[in-house]
């Protein structure tokens, strides 16, 4: 079966940095993608990665490793808004886009 | 300017009864996409439709279905709602098709089947 797996939920503090990990076992692969979801709002668009590596964009960053079946999303100098769930989504060998069920990640003075 | 709106956000309606949301999409997009978001926050795609090509994820009843008068709109019709409809309905766009594209969400539907 294809799988994806992703923390329930974490905290963590304003101005600190949080790592939200994903691991992925799916039919092929075709890239990944990170998605923010505030309460109640429909989830944006965060990243894509289909090549290993680290891609910086701005406060967050996405690291894949395909031989691991892994990936992370990095936020720095966390605010209170980044308040949200963050859904990991995997394309596999058939182009569906397979979803996890997200992380939700609360932030603390 | 929303980019993609649906209508209603909320939906309140009794079982065995038939509704409609609907989806409209600004941003010229080729492919548009109905997700159901259930109550574990997992999002499922339901039908994805591209030019005229529709792809029904096989696991969806056929109680809904998928109308696009135009490219600009893809309203979800269902058929004899049941308890277990209740989720969160997401409609989606996204420029060509491919499915490396950026998908672009609406604000969501929040169905109840009472």
């Amino acid at each position: 079966g294809q799988n994806i797996d992703q923390p329930t939920e974490m905290t963590a503090t304003e101005g600190a940095i949080v790592q939200i990990n994903c691991t992925y076992q799916t039919s092929g692969f075709n890239g990944l993608f990170w998605y923010q979801q505030h309460a109640g709002e429909a989830p944006t668009f965060l990243s894509y990665n289909v090549l290993d590596g680290l891609e910086e964009k701005g406060r967050f960053s996405s690291f894949l490793s395909r031989s691991k079946g892994y990936s992370y999303l990095l936020l720095k100098e966390l605010q209170m808004k980044d308040s949200a769930s963050y859904l990991c989504a995997v394309l596999d060998s058939n182009y569906q886009l397979i979803w996890g069920a997200g992380t939700k990640l609360i932030i603390k003075p | 300017d929303t980019a993609v709106s649906q209508t209603p956000k909320y939906l309140v309606t009794q079982m065995g009864n038939d509704k409609s949301i609907k989806c409209e999409q600004n941003l010229g997009h080729d492919t548009m996409y109905w997700y159901k978001q259930d109550s574990k926050k997992f999002l499922k795609i339901m039908f994805s439709y591209n030019n005229k090509e529709l792809i029904i994820n096989e696991t969806v009843p056929n109680r809904f279905s998928p109308k696009s008068p135009d490219k600009a709109h893809l309203n979800l019709h269902i058929n004899s709602l049941e308890l277990g409809d209740s989720a969160v309905y997401f409609c989606a766009s996204s420029l060509m098709g491919q499915i490396t594209d950026t998908q672009y969400f609406g604000p969501g539907t929040r169905l109840t089947v009472l």
